[in-house]
């Protein structure tokens, strides 16, 4: 069975600064990998995704993550804040197509202050 | 424009009163899905189907029945709706392989009173 762990339910940032939010999955098979993000009383908006091409993946808004196979790693990165970038950001995994379901992550909130 | 729509956006139930959310899609996806979202909790997910005409039990399947009579469309029923069930539910599809995640709708926010 596969999972998603988020580490950190909240993560608070100074607008400006780098933004880290870590995901950690298991998976017996090479995956695909999700970020969503979740603004306030919105649904969920794809950010990026990793399909088994380039290990790192640009997304929407200046966001990018890395998958690390090693570290079974996929964590999203910005390098500078924007206050517009407050919302609840979830990882997701499917470990390929023969499964149904995505697995999600509990999810993280970010704060960004001015 | 392409995607889920959900209806209704907003809802209030008094308890014991039933109801039925809609989901359509109009992308031509095999798979569709139906979540709840609560705070703390994540997305834990309720039913979910794999074709026309197939459903299948999620998580958090008790108290919630779903039908997939046509390709485009995914119902969720409430038989007699309880407070518990207050929550924010989202819709979401897929295609076959998988490779471009889920699109979700833009929920159904529920109250049970």
């Amino acid at each position: 069975a596969q999972s998603v762990t988020q580490l950190g339910s909240h993560v608070s940032v100074s607008e400006g600064a780098l933004v880290l939010l870590r995901c950690n999955y298991s998976s017996s098979v090479p995956p695909y990998l999700f970020w969503y993000v979740q603004y306030p009383n919105q649904g969920l908006q794809l950010l990026l995704k990793y399909t088994s091409a380039a290990t790192l993946v640009k997304g929407i808004n200046g966001f990018e993550a890395e998958f690390k196979k090693s570290e079974t790693s996929f964590h999203l990165t910005k390098p500078s804040a924007h206050m517009s970038d407050a919302a609840e950001y979830f990882c997701a995994v499917i470990p390929n197509s023969g499964y149904s379901t995505l697995t999600f992550g509990k999810g993280t909130m970010l704060l960004v202050s001015p | 424009n392409a995607g889920v729509t959900q209806t209704p956006k907003f809802r209030v139930l008094k308890t014991g009163q039933s109801m039925t959310l809609l989901c359509a899609q109009d992308m031509n996806h095999e798979y569709m899905y139906w979540y709840r979202q609560d705070p703390g909790m994540g997305l834990r997910l309720i039913h979910y189907s794999v074709g026309e005409g197939t459903t299948a039990k999620g998580e958090v399947p008790d108290g919630y029945n779903v039908s997939r009579l046509k390709k485009q469309n995914f119902l969720l029923g409430l038989e007699s709706a309880a407070p518990s069930q207050t929550s924010v539910y989202f819709c979401a599809s897929r295609d076959w392989t998988g490779r471009d995640g889920y699109t979700f709708g833009s929920g159904t926010r529920l109250t049970v009173v």
